[in-house]
């Protein structure tokens, strides 16, 4: 079964306006990705947050997590008509190596 | 540096016809995997890698065998292709527990 679940499954927006996609998962982890897809084409990894960690930024993305409720969530700020891709969490396990992705929300960001 | 490489990007196959899947990384990694990714299903591990001449059962095995014989290289084969297996498969590869680098995928069609 899946550990990360994402929410909204799909989420339209404006060019300009903010984005918010969560991820809630089942597990204790060590560390939650988020990772992008655009149409057609692989994943591109785009932060990794350690289970010691609350938020992390890069650029316009700013990641959350709160291991007591068990969840994460992604902001994009000042989307962009670029930023129209799916958007996965990957949860990692304490132990061993592997990630456990969710479904994805599919963000398109209207020009 | 290409990254991982998958090959070949398209593939068309009857049921019980077999094929294998390559997937070379130029990045060094010890962890290499094999993801599918089906509608409405998120990205399911089928095997992985934790070192040449290792691999390890993910979450949806059967049908599926790998190998590494090669630091840089991870086979998937399907030795007797059934139409459930058609889907896009991604392989990944990472150093040990942090992100994910993925290939552009193969689009596998059984008939």
């Amino acid at each position: 079964s899946q550990q990360g679940e994402e929410d909204p499954q799909a989420l339209s927006i404006q060019e300009g306006e903010n984005a918010t996609m969560n991820c809630s998962y089942k597990t204790s982890i060590n560390n939650l990705q988020w990772y992008r897809q655009n149409s057609g084409r692989g994943l591109v990894h785009l932060i990794l947050i350690r289970s010691n960690e609350r938020e992390k930024h890069s650029g316009r993305l700013r990641v959350t997590l709160d291991t007591s409720k068990k969840s994460s969530s992604l902001l994009i700020t000042a989307s962009r008509a670029a930023d129209t891709a799916s958007y996965f969490c990957a949860t990692g396990w304490t132990s061993g190596s592997r990630l456990t992705f969710g479904e994805g929300t599919q963000l398109t960001v209207n020009p | 540096n290409a990254g991982v490489t998958q090959t070949p990007k398209f593939r068309v196959l009857k049921t019980g016809q077999s094929m294998t899947l390559l997937c070379a990384q130029d990045m060094n990694h010890e962890y290499m995997y094999w993801y599918r990714q089906d509608p409405g299903m998120g990205l399911r591990l089928i095997h992985y890698s934790v070192g040449e001449g290792t691999t390890a059962k993910g979450e949806v095995p059967d049908g599926y065998n790998v190998s590494r014989l090669k630091k840089q290289n991870f086979l998937l084969g399907l030795e007797s292709a059934a139409p459930s297996q058609t889907s896009v498969y991604f392989c990944a590869s990472s150093y040990f527990s942090g992100f994910l680098y993925f290939g552009a995928g193969t689009r596998l069609s059984v008939l």
